[in-house]
């Protein structure tokens, strides 16, 4: 069982658009968040942690996390064709947190079109 | 500050092969991780290492999939023998376990893999 499900498979948005990603994990243990975003040929980079209920704000990308349904979202405004790429969310909890072993979704794939 | 370094960047295989992947963590970090990236399966963990001790050794993987650590600054992953259905990309990672940014892996590059 897929214990952190990313949705949609695919997005494609304008360049300027807004860009939003979501995630749900089946597992309660499953307290920390965070993104990564993978460009072709590269590794995964990661992006932005959010830990608390609420919304976390790092420049263009916003990150908000509801702990009691265990949804997290990512939302990227004014995307540019560089944010094109391959987005994951990944999830771990507390006992694992200090190791640093993630659970990854499956991705999303985000194409910003000029 | 280096990253983590991943050798070769690609490498193709006969079936039957053995073959080694190289990783260097980043410096200072204490935990290291091997995943396969297929479009299929997606990240999967084959291994995971703190201060050198294996503490994970994925189960679907045991049998040709061998992760080493002999120093703190170098892992290698022995495929023995290879198949067709391990083409995939193969990523090392590292995080500093314990500090503040304890929960953060850093990636390499991946070795791409491709098996005839």
């Amino acid at each position: 069982q897929q214990k952190v499900q990313q949705s949609p498979e695919s997005l494609s948005v304008p360049e300027g658009g807004m860009a939003s990603f979501n995630c749900t994990s089946s597992d309660r243990n499953f307290q920390y968040f965070w993104w990564y975003r993978q460009h072709s040929g590269e590794g995964p980079k990661a992006l932005m942690s959010i830990f608390s209920d609420g919304d976390k704000k790092e420049g263009r990308f916003t990150a908000h996390l509801n702990k009691a349904s265990l949804h997290v979202s990512l939302h990227i405004r004014d995307s540019q064709p560089s944010d094109s790429a391959l987005y994951f969310c990944a999830a771990s909890d507390p006992y694992n947190t200090n190791t640093g072993k993630l659970t990854f979704g499956d991705g999303t794939v985000l194409t910003v079109k000029p | 500050d280096a990253g983590v370094t991943q050798t070769p960047r690609h490498e193709v295989a006969e079936k039957g092969q053995t073959i080694i992947l190289k990783c260097e963590p980043v410096s200072g970090h204490n935990d290291l991780f091997w995943y396969r990236q297929t479009k299929i399966q997606g990240l999967e963990l084959l291994s995971y290492f703190r201060s050198k001790s294996l503490m994970e050794d994925g189960g679907a993987f045991k049998d040709r999939f061998k992760a080493e650590m002999l120093n703190s600054s170098f892992s290698t992953l022995k495929i023995q023998p290879t198949e067709p259905k391990d083409s995939a990309v193969y990523l090392c990672a590292s995080s500093l376990a314990g500090g503040a940014s304890a929960e953060t892996l850093y990636f390499g590059s991946g070795t791409r893999l491709t098996v005839l």
